[in-house]
């Protein structure tokens, strides 16, 4: 089983709506999730950090964690085409300091 | 407001050559790291370092790589003899590493690919 599960997409989104992004982890020890933008050919900029079961919120995003289900989600409401990249999805366990990546998933916002 | 910088941004080097990846990260961060995703893969962890030393590696940081803090503000990141899978774009990390729920968090570098001919 892979560690990190995302649908690779392409998922398209018309301009304005709400973009949903799953994914799915393995490691029950999991402590920290994250979410990474990437755009093509470019390194991986930090949207969302989440740590705790629940919804946070920052802006236009919001992350959701469910630890019993091994399952975070992101949200992205009033998409814009500057939304249209990689979505990468990430944790790290305690006591360990790696990321462990998932392969992302391709987001398309249509104009 | 600060950020991980990387040199050189591309690297053409012939199979058998050692190469030197330059970084260097953010001021006051306590936490480096290497990563590399190979073209339409995931970013894959390479390395860990914390007070001047590796505190965790994966299986793909082999005998051929090697970090290094040679003064206060970088970081590299070598390889020996670089082979044609070696090929691949190659990011440093950092985090602040204090306390609190932000220590983990890892801002990356641009990156540099590496072209192995």
């Amino acid at each position: 089983q892979k560690e990190v599960e995302q649908n690779s997409g392409p998922l398209s989104v018309p301009e304005g709506a709400i973009a949903s992004l799953n994914c799915t982890y393995s490691d029950r020890v999991s402590q920290s999730f994250f979410w990474y933008r990437q755009y093509s050919g470019k390194s991986p900029e930090l949207i969302m950090s989440i740590y705790s079961n629940g919804d946070k919120e920052d802006g236009r995003f919001t992350a959701q964690l469910n630890k019993a289900s091994q399952y975070v989600s992101l949200l992205i409401r009033d998409s814009q085409p500057s939304d249209s990249a990689t979505y990468l999805c990430a944790y790290s366990v305690q006591g360990a300091q790696k990321l462990v990546f998932g392969q992302g998933t391709r987001l398309t916002i249509n104009p | 407001e600060p950020e991980v910088t990387q040199t050189p941004s591309h690297q053409v080097t012939q199979m058998g050559q050692e190469v030197i990846l330059r970084c260097v990260p953010i001021s006051n961060h306590l936490y480096f790291y290497w990563y590399r995703q190979i073209l339409g893969q995931k970013v894959e962890f390479l390395v860990s370092f914390y007070n001047n030393e590796i505190s965790e590696k994966s299986e793909i940081f082999d005998d051929q790589f090697s970090v290094e803090r040679p003064d206060g503000s970088n970081f590299t990141l070598k390889i020996r003899s670089t082979k044609l899978e070696d090929s691949a774009m190659y990011f440093c990390a950092s985090s602040p590493g204090t306390s609190g729920r932000g220590k983990n968090i890892q801002y990356f570098g641009a990156g540099t690919r590496l072209s192995v001919l």
